[in-house]
This record gives structure tokens, sequence and C-alpha cells, in this order.
């Protein structure tokens, strides 16, 4: 069984440049999650989603940041006119419909913006 | 303060040594508790996953939780230099569909 895939591993975008991030969550697992990974700091929360549904968006800066989950597809998280604060590891997790509330993580998109 | 606390370390052992990695919070509405191992610039891979307080137990891990003292462990016995990795507690308010909250990190060395 495959397990959370993300892709690109390493992206470099110049800034105001898009960042396109893609992640397939393991199969059978219909809850996606995303995280950011600052240099030095811990992991945080940007958002949850399920199927053609963002249920909680409470992490996501309110600007250039947004993310879909469509019902083909990978989940999309999308960084508009990226500036050099945004240089950062990206994490997807996935999770299981129903009671398991383990998230199971991807190896992450490191996003580099010169 | 951060809701969740953890020393960042590095906490350098020999090998064979039993370690002891804590996190302390501060949200008394945190019910689930995980512990996750990243190895350098590698996903989180998920080690252990409880719900309240006791213990579980799987292979050479432990994971502990005080709900009361708002303190987890995660006791690793035997360890070996493969071990080497940060470890990362996160814990959530609800099972499926919670975002998870996560302590810094502690770095761990376990040295041949």
């Amino acid at each position: 069984n495959a397990g959370v895939m993300q892709n690109p591993r390493h992206l470099v975008r110049r800034r105001g440049q898009e960042a396109r991030l893609r992640c397939s969550p393991m199969k059978g697992h219909s809850h996606v999650y995303w995280y950011r990974q600052l240099p030095e700091e811990g992991l945080k929360f940007m958002v949850y989603l399920q199927k053609e549904n963002i249920i909680d968006e409470s992490g996501m800066p309110k600007e250039r940041f947004s993310a879909e989950f469509p019902k083909e597809g990978p989940s999309i998280l999308r960084i508009q006119q990226v500036v050099r604060g945004d240089s950062a590891a990206y994490f997807c997790a996935s999770s299981p419909l129903g009671q398991g509330g383990e998230q199971y993580f991807g190896p992450g998109t490191r996003l580099t913006v010169t | 303060q951060k809701e969740v606390e953890q020393d960042p370390g590095p906490l350098s052992v020999p090998e064979g040594a039993i370690v002891s990695l804590n996190c302390t919070y501060s949200n008394s509405a945190f019910q689930y508790f995980m512990w996750y191992r990243q190895y350098s610039r590698k996903g989180p891979e998920l080690l252990m996953y409880t719900y309240s307080s006791g213990n579980k137990e799987d292979g050479r891990f432990t994971a502990q939780v005080d709900k009361s003292s708002k303190y987890i462990s995660l006791f690793i016995r035997d360890s070996q230099p493969s071990d080497s990795a940060t470890y990362l507690c996160a814990m959530s308010v609800g099972n499926a569909g919670n975002m998870l909250t996560f302590g810094g990190g502690t770095r761990l060395m376990v040295k041949p």
C-alpha cells in the first residue's frame, strides 16, 4: 500500500511566481491536511480538506495561499506571488474516514524562494 | 507560552541506553496524543498513538500520558544508532478530522 505521495519534492521559485504543491493521500483515506515547517520551527497546521470541501482553514495565511481537494486527482496547495518568507517544508498528511485519527505524513515538498 | 513545550535537545546517549522524551502542554482539551520520528529532510513517521491517560507499549517504545499533569513521555529501550532522529510529540482535541498541534521536537543522538 503506497504511502502519502507529494510532488515535487523540491521546488525553486523566484519572488512573485506561483508555487503549486501536490498531495495524493494513502489509499482509502479521505481526510487531507497540510502543514508547514519553517526553518528551526515546529510543524504548524494550515488546512484540513475532504473531497471538494475545505473543512478547516484556520491555519492558512489570509492572502496568497489556497488549497483544494477535487473530486478527482490530488490535493493542491497553491501559493501565489511567493516571497522569501514562504521558503519552508510543506507536508501533507492523510487519515482514514471514521474514528481513526492517526495522520500519516508524506515526504514533504521543500520550497525555496530566491 | 506555546501550547506544547518540548526540550529541543540535542540529547546524546550511548547505544543500549533507555531514552526518555517528554512534552508538556497547556490545553486540557487535548485527548489524543502521538509521537512522530523525523529523520533529517524526511517526513514525520508515526510511532505511537494513544487516547487519554495511561501507557501503551509497542516493541522498544512505550508511550505514557498523564492528563492530570498535562505531561506525556516516550521511552525507547535498548536505543540504537538508527534511532538518531528528531522526535515530535503531537496532540489533538478530537480524532478524525482534527488538526495536530506539535511540539518543537527533540533531537536525539545515539552513539555507537
